[in-house]
């Protein structure tokens, strides 16, 4: 398998712009994640879905925030409007069945808004 | 709140050498404690972890030791290997899954030849 996916890998985009990160999990995996690293605040959950289904987003900062899974392989985490405080690397990660598993993390995106 | 404290920040250590990260937790109900290794530009990537009902956990040079009494737990690095050199982020997660961790803010370690 080729792990958890996402794109872009860096992004680079002006306060007010709508930011769209993706993510492809990994092929049978139940559950999705969608962290934040940042230096202040290290890694934090955002939100995370159950088959398809969002069960958790209050980490999800601002309604600038929202997620989307609109089928098993395919996620999208929008920013809109975008500000420079969102400014930090995005984490997807899948994880098989929650009792037994890991969670798996893809390479991330830097989002860097001016 | 921060529910899990990671120390220390940085750490350098010699090739060969032992690297010992520490982490303290708060809740109680937290019963799964993985460690994540990160590379720059990659995401993290399970390590090794431990639950409750044992005292110590190794898996090759990676050891973690879990204090219950003290809510505290420490990964240790022994003969420290310049490829060793990442950020570790200790976690824990409540319920009897790995889903929803909470993480520690992370230890830069540089292991030096």
């Amino acid at each position: 398998d080729a792990g958890v996916i996402q794109s872009p890998r860096h992004e680079v985009t002006e306060m007010g712009q709508e930011v769209t990160l993706r993510c492809k999990p990994i092929s049978g995996h139940d559950y999705l994640f969608w962290y934040r690293q940042t230096m202040m605040r290290g890694l934090e959950l955002l939100i995370y879905f159950n088959n398809n289904v969002p069960i958790d987003d209050s980490g999800m900062p601002e309604d600038r925030f929202s997620a989307k899974m609109p089928n098993a392989s395919f996620s999208t985490l929008k920013i809109q409007p975008s500000e420079p405080r969102d400014s930090a690397v995005y984490f997807c990660a899948s994880l098989r069945e929650w009792s037994t598993d890991t969670q798996y993390f893809g390479p991330g995106t830097r989002l860097t808004v001016l | 709140q921060q529910q899990v404290k990671q120390s220390p920040q940085s750490l350098i250590v010699q090739k060969g050498g032992i690297s010992i990260i520490n982490c303290a937790y708060e809740n109680t109900a937290f019963d799964y404690f993985p460690w994540y290794q990160q590379f720059p530009g990659k995401g993290p990537a399970l390590l090794i972890a431990i639950r409750p009902d044992v005292s110590e956990k190794k898996e090759g040079r990676f050891t973690i030791s879990f204090n219950k009494s003290a809510k505290q737990f420490s990964l240790h690095i022994m003969d420290s290997q310049p490829g060793d050199s990442a950020t570790y982020f200790c976690a824990a997660s409540s319920g009897a899954g790995s889903y929803q961790l909470t993480f520690g803010k992370g230890t830069k370690l540089s292991v030096i030849p």
